[in-house]
């Protein structure tokens, strides 16, 4: 079955850390990858996409995130995080249909001061 | 100017009752999703229109049941609800570009309080 997994559930770094976030997902073929942010009580938003071309993606807000096709993984990373990622992220792909878009459990991130 | 918009934001009904959440999306897209999200913050697919038509209809209680007027609006109608259907649901649209979709927008989210 096509699947997204996310290693980490709950995340807990200072200002100024380096922050990683797993993601692997489990598609044969074409595979849209995503990772998309939801602040305290707001709606998803986008934080980047990778289609295909450079597995190295850049987002907003300083994210990046790297393709590893070997690996299946599509992990997010920042190098120093501040207060204000405070959030939940979400890795997802959509299916090899294209009429669904598949979550992972999601990782509750929350910087300290 | 809102690209994808749901009605209401919050909504606390009292169980057996019958209501409807509302989503209209302006960004001519051809894909329209109902997304709910339980208290561990899982975001799970309920249904999926393409083209006014029901593509994907995951193992939900035939309660609920999606309604897509036109390619614009997924409207979700929800009968004799119960104390589970507690959730913040998601309207969402794509565009479906041929090798699979483009990004998905969400709306702000419907917060369901069933008491």
């Amino acid at each position: 079955a096509q699947s997204v997994s996310q290693h980490n559930h709950h995340v807990i770094l200072s200002e100024a850390a380096s922050l990683e976030l797993g993601c692997n997902y489990s598609y044969g073929g074409t595979v849209n990858l995503f990772w998309y942010v939801q602040y305290p009580g707001q709606h998803l938003q986008l934080l980047l996409k990778y289609f295909s071309g450079d597995p190295l993606v850049k987002g907003i807000k300083g994210f990046e995130a790297e393709f590893i096709k070997s690996k299946f993984s599509f992990n997010l990373r920042k190098p120093s995080v501040q207060w204000s990622d405070t959030a939940e992220y979400f890795c997802a792909a959509f299916s090899n249909s294209g009429y669904a878009l598949n979550f992972g459990k999601g990782t509750s991130l929350l910087v300290t001061p | 100017d809102t690209a994808v918009s749901q009605t209401p934001k919050y909504l606390v009904t009292q169980m057996g009752n019958d209501k409807s959440i509302k989503c209209e999306q302006n960004l001519g897209h051809d894909t329209m999703y109902w997304y709910k999200q339980d208290s561990k913050k899982f975001l799970k697919i309920m249904f999926s229109y393409n083209n006014k038509e029901l593509i994907i209809n995951e193992t939900v209680p035939n309660r609920f049941s999606p309604k897509s007027p036109d390619k614009a609006h997924l409207n979700l109608h929800i009968n004799s609800l119960e104390l589970g259907d507690s959730a913040v649901y998601f309207c969402a649209s794509s565009q479906d570009r041929g090798q699979g979709a483009t990004e998905a927008f969400f709306g702000q989210g419907t917060r369901l309080t069933v008491v």
